[in-house]
């Protein structure tokens, strides 16, 4: 069956350190996108991308970078992580740019 | 940012009862519309998309009133497995198509 992956499912890490999340799905989706959620602010858009080579910045993107090589990948990178970098990430992907968004099982991440 | 404003409950309900949420939001641009459910430290999962003409799937109903910029969920017969978060989801055209959240509403249903 096809479906979104994401890993690791949980991380920890230290201020200042480089790290990379991994978003894959096999549905062959175009688009695809970042979120993190924390409380009191429900689900915020990182970065999304509507197809190979193509990147755009949400909401919330300072300290996060995005790639899009293949059509089934959208890594997440923190340059440089930081505290207020700690939150739980989804990554989801669409068939259609308005239509429903499905989501992967997230990634917990503490920046300690 | 436009925002999508939702009463964050939480609704405590007895099993078989019907319950009703709802959902404001300010962007009149907006151009679709979606009821996400999401577990406790899960992933969300999509429940149902909302049309203008309004839509039922089984127990769910769905509503979208786009003068008055306001949708509705209403769940009849309610299970114990109905207990989740429901979030309130707009898909913004001029903001890239990215889907605008509201922060949920919790939904407790009872023995």
């Amino acid at each position: 069956d096809a479906e979104i992956t994401q890993s690791p499912r949980h991380k920890i890490t230290e201020t200042g350190r480089q790290v990379t999340l991994a978003c894959h799905q096999t549905w062959n989706h175009n688009n695809m996108f970042w979120y993190r959620q924390d409380l009191g602010h429900g689900l915020r858009l990182i970065h999304y991308s509507y197809g190979v080579h193509d990147t755009n910045k949400g909401e919330v993107s300072d300290g996060y970078s995005v790639s899009r090589s293949n059509t089934e990948d959208l890594p997440l990178t923190l340059e440089s992580a930081a505290s207020s970098q700690t939150s739980v990430y989804f990554c989801a992907s669409s068939l259609d740019r308005a239509g429903e968004q499905y989501f992967g099982p997230g990634t917990r991440l503490t920046v300690t | 940012r436009k925002e999508v404003e939702q009463d964050p409950g939480p609704f405590n309900v007895p099993e078989g009862a019907t319950v009703a949420f709802n959902c404001t939001y300010s962007n009149s641009a907006s151009q679709s519309f979606f009821w996400y459910r999401q577990d406790c430290r899960k992933e969300p999962k999509l429940l149902m998309s909302v049309y203008s003409s309004g839509n039922e799937d089984g127990r769910f109903t769905a509503q979208l009133n786009r003068a008055s910029q306001y949708i509705s969920l209403l769940i009849r017969d309610s299970k114990l497995s109905d207990s989740a978060t429901y979030l309130c989801v707009v898909n913004e055209r001029n903001s890239g198509y990215a889907l605008n959240f509201g922060k949920g509403t919790s939904l407790l249903v009872t023995p």
